[in-house]
């Protein structure tokens, strides 16, 4: 009963070929989230929807496009990948915005995506 | 510019010692701290989470401290356990414009 879970969990492919990871909740949450992290082992967010609307978008190639069919999922598609598209991405989920004191967030396991 | 920054970048102790890992932050306006754990191939997840009028927080063998004033938070793992070895990030939630700035962790090894 996995509360986030993401798949798949390691992800190998060319440059330029398209591909998608999924994510599902089952905690109920209103908001969900995509997270990079880079080999520095930084975590940062690219999206944010909130019961199926976008509203955090950061400084993201377009090449990145999320896509949430019902509050419970959240998958990013990402177009001609690039070998700097290498890194550990991170699906989570929180009540409301996730900022105040009462709103953890939750996080999958993470998808490795390695582009050779 | 909202910065969390974390010292030591990594720390290897015995199992069964204690450490102290640090956090300082410039965040403004400053709502919550937060402390996650991060094991090797896993998501974080929530240790802590402190807000200002709190100065010390437990859960189990971790004991988080935060000093608004000087804008710094420790993490302390006491009697270290072989399944403490992971990454401890702290977070730090700047509410009125949504956004959580994440530090890049210390690295905790704890060796037999």
């Amino acid at each position: 009963d996995t509360a986030v879970s993401q798949t798949p969990k390691y992800l190998v492919t060319q440059m330029g070929n398209d591909k998608s990871i999924k994510c599902e909740q089952n905690l109920g949450h209103d908001t969900m989230y995509w997270y990079k992290q880079d080999s520095k082992k930084f975590l940062k967010i690219m999206f944010s929807y909130n019961n199926k609307e976008l509203i955090i978008n950061e400084t993201v190639p377009n090449r990145f496009s999320p896509k949430s069919p019902d509050k419970a999922h959240l998958n990013l598609h990402i177009n001609s990948l690039e070998l700097g598209d290498s890194a550990v991405y991170f699906c989570a989920s929180s009540q409301g915005t996730g900022v105040s004191w009462y709103e953890k967030l939750f996080f999958g396991s993470g998808t490795q995506l390695s582009v050779l | 510019k909202n910065q969390v920054e974390q010292s030591p970048q990594s720390l290897i102790i015995l199992e069964g010692k204690n450490c102290t890992l640090q956090c300082n932050y410039t965040v403004s306006p400053f709502s919550n701290l937060r402390w996650y754990k991060q094991d090797t191939g896993r998501g974080p997840v929530s240790l802590t989470i402190m807000t200002f009028s709190e100065n010390t927080k437990s859960n189990g063998r971790y004991t988080a401290t935060l000093d608004a004033d000087t804008k710094q938070s420790s993490l302390h793992i006491t009697a270290s356990q072989l399944s403490d070895s992971a990454s401890y990030i702290c977070v730090v939630s700047a509410e009125s414009n949504y956004q959580l700035i994440w530090g890049a962790g210390t690295k905790l090894i704890i060796k037999p």
